[in-house]
């Protein structure tokens, strides 16, 4: 039973545009919520993250989105790059404790 | 470069064989985390150390798994009789694990293939 739901499975854009990832939660004692970005045969590296008291945060291109009552979050990636191609996993977690991830998005971005 | 190390990076075994992996965490990290990772999916959860105390393990660790860390500093994922089904990326992270500094913080990752 996977905890936390990610979509799209993938998406391509061009240089430049807006990948949008989301995801959806239903445990409410998730108070963290990161992402990681992987590349192919490397493990997962942590990208951003953000805790339900904001409902925005940026670091770089990329943005996180936060909707605590709708329990949904996303990911922009503003000004794609091709570099930006990979995987990216969103996950939860509860009070310091296992992450639960989504099951991934492939990113492709065309230059 | 995490600082999270994993060895070995690949192993190739045949069915029925023991396997064993090691992880090296962030120096001054507490706890230690080992996930699995199949083809198209996200890591999933295995089991998690504080310093040396095993605190849980997931229902995917069978009694065949088996997890130490002795000192609280390196670990150790041991896989008997390994089946096809084992086949996977074994990924280990580490944390301070001090309230809100909980970021996880992951390895390259051990590639297992059971012919």
């Amino acid at each position: 039973q996977q905890q936390v739901k990610q979509s799209p499975q993938s998406l391509i854009v061009q240089k430049g545009g807006i990948p949008i990832i989301n995801c959806a939660y239903e445990n409410t004692a998730f108070d963290y919520f990161p992402w990681y970005q992987q590349f192919p045969g490397k493990g997962p590296a942590l990208l951003i993250a953000i805790r339900p008291d904001v409902s925005e945060k940026k670091e770089g291109r990329f943005t996180i989105s936060f909707n605590k009552s709708a329990k949904q979050f996303s990911l922009h990636i503003m000004d794609s790059q091709p570099g930006d191609s990979a995987t990216y996993f969103c996950a939860a977690q509860p009070n310091d404790y296992k992450l639960s991830f989504g099951a991934g998005t492939t990113v492709t971005v065309r230059a | 470069d995490t600082g999270v190390s994993q060895d070995p990076r690949h192993k190739i075994t045949k069915r029925g064989q023991n396997v064993t992996f090691r992880c090296d965490p962030i120096s001054e990290h507490n706890r230690l985390y080992w996930y699995r990772q199949t083809l198209g999916q996200g890591p999933e959860f295995l089991t998690y150390f504080q310093n040396e105390a095993q605190l849980e393990k997931s229902r995917l660790l069978s009694d065949r798994f088996s997890a130490e860390r002795p000192k609280g500093s390196f670990s150790t994922l041991e896989i008997q009789r390994t089946e096809q089904g084992d086949s996977a990326m074994y990924l280990c992270a580490s944390s301070l694990g001090q309230g809100r500094n909980n970021e996880q913080f992951f390895g390259p990752g051990t590639r297992l293939t059971v012919l």
